[in-house]
């Protein structure tokens, strides 16, 4: 039972082509989360909504964006995608603060940009 | 600000072998602490935390870590491990002071073999 989906799994964008990535969950979690894992590093997270509120890292690009539109659903929209934005991008989600509920992982999107 | 050091890189281990996977955080407040395992092309999984209470927290797949404070570590061991362990493990933190967001270390990569 899929529970946080990722679409697509591998996509290929070229050079500041626009791209989005999408999640969706099946969990009814208030938080959803983007994290951006480069090869042999760890998960860095690039914002988060908290129902509709959505909270922007400090060190992330202005090349990345989000949207909500609903509980279910949530996009990361990168505007002209650069050769260092190969990774592979996690959504996430979890019950109120991350802390004291469980983060739930969909598998990843894999972006290549060539 | 809080950080999260992996001391491994790599774990090479025997199946039935016992494995230790060390982490050590820093953070000047109280913290949690989690443990989260990636099999290749998946997402993260959580295999256990420490919020608080008893410093050795079993988790799943046969996992247990200890929180010791004065050593700031939540190391991870399993008695004897599969080939179904072959993954990478993530230790991460999270404190008030960062709002409850996750930090993940580096990870580590631990391969079984026969």
């Amino acid at each position: 039972d899929a529970m946080v989906i990722q679409n697509p799994r591998y996509q290929v964008t070229q050079f500041g082509k626009p791209v989005t990535l999408s999640c969706s969950q099946t969990l009814n979690h208030n938080v959803m989360y983007w994290y951006q894992q480069k090869s042999s590093q760890a998960p860095k997270l690039l914002f988060h909504y908290y129902d509709k509120d959505f909270n922007n890292e400090a060190d992330t690009p202005d090349n990345f964006q989000s949207r909500r539109p609903n509980t279910s659903f949530c996009f990361l929209d990168i505007r002209s995608p650069g050769l260092g934005d190969a990774a592979m991008y996690l959504c996430a989600t979890s019950r109120g603060e991350a802390a004291l509920n469980e983060q739930y992982f969909g598998p990843g999107t894999r972006l290549t940009v060539t | 600000a809080q950080s999260v050091t992996q001391l491994d890189s790599q774990v090479p281990v025997f199946e039935e072998a016992p494995v230790e996977l060390r982490c050590n955080y820093s953070s000047s407040v109280s913290v949690y602490l989690f443990w989260y395992v990636q099999y290749p092309n998946q997402g993260l999984q959580l295999l256990l935390k420490y919020l608080s209470g008893s410093t050795l927290v079993k988790g799943i797949n046969g996992f247990e870590a200890e929180f010791n404070k004065s050593q700031t570590s939540f190391h991870l061991r399993k008695p004897s491990v599969h080939i179904s362990d072959t993954a990478e493990y993530f230790c991460a933190v999270s404190d008030k002071r960062n709002d409850y967001k996750l930090s993940f270390g580096a990870g580590t990569t631990v391969t079984v073999r026969a």
